[in-house]
């Protein structure tokens, strides 16, 4: 079973600020998932990727499969980027999802 | 752009009754999902279904639990008998194919009383 870590739990950021949310697994994947969850609840998925980097506007996601971590940065904060971000990632073999705790971001203006 | 549709969006019921929480996904794919969250706790897999069978459930999925797709564009899940601690949000999820991400539906918090 994949162990799905994410640091920190909690960020609190002034608005433009860049911000790193970091997340590390414990067996090896064959992609991995970067979710926001929004405040009324509801999931978005932003991401999904299997090497190196991948950019949507202001957000980026870089993975390192041989050490089995994953970042999620986020240029020029905005109060509206206010969230929980989620990563998950696939049981080896199959589509289903062990998510991690998340991370609760919030941007002050 | 398509989306997952999930109704209602919050169901208030009580323990010992059956409920059925309903999904539309979106419509051209064909791997079907359901999560839950239970408050402050994070998502948990509950079981995925593809070609009108289930594919995987969890230890969470048992014999209370059930999924069905009774036509071309409805996923439901059935809890027979509900508990206090199926007080959770439920979200129904699908892709095209398994190995492309899953869109997510906003959701159907249930509250059990």
């Amino acid at each position: 079973k994949n162990e799905v870590e994410q640091s920190p739990q909690n960020l609190t950021a002034q608005e433009g600020e860049f911000i790193t949310i970091n997340c590390s697994y414990s067996v090896g994947i064959s992609a991995l998932h970067w979710l926001q969850q929004h405040p009324g609840g509801g999931i978005v998925s932003l991401f999904m990727l299997s090497s190196g980097k991948k950019k949507h506007g202001r957000l980026i996601a870089t993975i390192n499969i041989q050490e089995k971590h994953s970042s999620l940065h986020i240029t020029a904060s905005h109060p509206r980027d206010s969230a929980v971000y989620i990563c998950a990632v696939p049981n080896f073999g199959n589509e289903k999802l062990t998510f991690g705790t998340g991370t609760r971001l919030t941007i002050i203006p | 752009e398509p989306e997952v549709t999930q109704t209602p969006s919050h169901q208030v019921t009580q323990m010992g009754q059956e409920v059925i929480l309903r999904c539309v996904p979106i419509s051209n794919h064909l791997y079907f999902y359901w999560y839950r969250q239970i408050l402050g706790q994070k998502v948990e897999f509950l079981v995925s279904f593809y070609n009108n069978e289930i594919s995987e459930k969890s230890e969470i999925f048992d014999d209370q639990f059930s999924v069905e797709r009774p036509d071309g564009s409805n996923f439901t899940l059935k809890i027979r008998s509900t508990k206090l601690e199926d007080s959770a949000m439920y979200f129904c999820a699908s892709n095209s194919y398994s190995n492309q991400p899953q869109h997510f539906g906003d959701g159907t918090r249930l509250s059990i009383l």
